[in-house]
């Protein structure tokens, strides 16, 4: 069974830098062909993708917010850290991890098939 | 990057009736391997997203059969054949093609 949790402060200032943990398990992000991803949402707001970190390193980002994020594998193989620089109000909303499985060519899946509960992160002075 | 739009936006319905989404993606979501990336979510209220439909088509396991998707290329319809209460929520589409992924802005579901 995969599970995914999201860990961080829920209250950042504006101008700091943001780090979101996802703690996860029932899969291996070093051994499995699959990747961990980060998508937000604002209060009362759609889905937005913000970045993917897959099996082999291969980083993908927003086109929007690419030069404030980052993502890696984290120093425990079961933890992907998110990091977002600038943080300003408009950032406000709740941050979901999800396991995200590419299948194959011949088999493709590509799909967030399990994701975490979220973490709300508020950004205010 | 694909945007993605879908129609309506709000959709009251009655339980035991159809209802239908549409999605729509300003590119082709269809792969060299001829599959079209379009996946649908659902999110009820309080909730996280939850997989319904991947490759436009496929419900994952698990997923009401009541919950069919078609379309391909730039088209794409999410029926609920009967809508049941536990249907509430709001219904994304998603382009999983290429990234940067993108999802529409949402259908709210609801009940009259």
């Amino acid at each position: 069974q995969i599970t995914l949790k999201e860990s961080g402060p829920t209250l950042v200032k504006p101008t700091q830098t943001l780090t979101l943990t996802c703690t996860f398990s029932g899969f291996s992000l070093t051994t499995d062909k699959v990747a961990v991803g980060w998508i937000r949402q604002p209060p009362g707001k759609a889905l937005e993708w913000l970045a993917l970190v897959y099996w082999d390193d291969d980083k993908r980002y927003s086109s929007s917010l690419r030069s404030r994020l980052t993502i890696t594998k984290g120093a425990s193989r079961d933890q992907v850290v998110l990091t977002m620089s600038k943080m300003s109000p408009v950032d406000t909303a709740t941050y979901f991890c999800g396991h995200f499985d590419p299948g194959t060519y011949y088999r493709p899946f590509n799909y967030f098939d399990s994701w975490g509960r979220g973490i709300l992160v508020i950004v205010s002075s | 990057d694909i945007m993605m739009t879908q129609s309506p936006l709000s959709l009251p319905v009655t339980p035991g009736e159809p209802a239908s989404i549409s999605c729509r993606s300003s590119q082709s979501l269809i792969h060299t391997n001829g599959h079209s990336y379009l996946n649908w979510y659902l999110q009820k209220p309080g909730q996280s997203p939850q997989l319904l439909i991947y490759l436009g088509l496929n419900r994952v396991s698990g997923a009401p059969d009541r919950f069919s998707g078609s379309g391909s290329g730039t088209d794409f319809t999410l029926k609920i054949s009967r809508v049941e209460a536990e249907d509430v929520g709001v219904y994304y589409c998603m382009n999983a093609l290429q990234t940067p992924f993108t999802f529409g802005p949402g259908t709210k579901v609801d009940i009259k």
